[in-house]
């Protein structure tokens, strides 16, 4: 079974430009989160999906984060404008309805120059 | 609201040393406890958890903690460090929402 995969693995931009990182979760896996890690910091969550909807997004930085999931299959995070601030490790995990464990993808080191 | 400390952020112990990695929680009830390691430039793997029942578990790679509620603490042991082991780990907890809190990480060197 294919774990959670994410893409790019690596991105490098420039403060103002646009990227959007992609994850694909394990298949059936009906709950998606995003998650943060900023150098040296914790990781730190960002949103959570249940199939297509949010069912939590407080951990959203600010309105220049945008994150979907159409169809509740993969999903994608937008940055647009980037700021340097948003530097770091993004990581996205899936979890099984009723199962306690959410399984997690190597991430996307993203570097805003 | 849920908490997580890892008070060491680097610790470095000898190959064949025992290890201790130290997680506190702060939670109102008892809550999904959890370890991840991540290797260099690899995700995060999930060495064991715990949720219930026995508060000593066993995970991979030689690994168990144990969940003491008077302490709010579940410390990941090893017996025997392998030079493998140099990753950096995270202990979480989440409730039964399931949303999960990461503390900041212990870095992990093994010495030849």
């Amino acid at each position: 079974e294919a774990g959670v995969t994410q893409f790019p693995s690596h991105s490098v931009i420039e403060k103002g430009q646009t990227v959007t990182l992609r994850c694909d979760p394990i298949s059936g896996h009906d709950n998606l989160y995003w998650y943060r890690r900023v150098m040296g910091k914790e990781i730190k969550f960002l949103l959570h999906f249940v199939k297509e909807s949010k069912q939590d997004e407080s951990g959203m930085p600010n309105n220049r984060f945008l994150a979907e999931r159409t169809g509740g299959t993969y999903s994608t995070l937008k940055v647009q404008p980037a700021e340097l601030e948003d530097s770091g490790v993004y990581f996205c995990a899936s979890r099984q309805q009723g199962q306690e464990t959410q399984y997690f993808g190597p991430g996307t080191r993203l570097l805003v120059l | 609201a849920q908490s997580v400390t890892q008070p060491d952020i680097h610790i470095t112990v000898s190959e064949g040393a025992s290890l201790e990695l130290r997680c506190n929680y702060s939670y109102g009830a008892t809550p999904y406890l959890f370890w991840y390691v991540q290797s260099p430039g690899q995700g995060l793997q999930l060495l064991l958890k715990y949720f219930s029942g026995d508060t000593l578990v066993q995970g991979i790679k030689g690994f168990e903690a144990e969940f003491k509620r008077s302490q709010s603490s579940f410390n990941l042991r090893k017996p025997s460090v392998h030079w493998s082991d140099a990753a950096e780990y995270f202990c979480a907890v989440a409730n039964t929402r399931n949303d999960m809190r990461f503390g900041a990480g212990t870095r992990l060197t093994v010495k030849p």
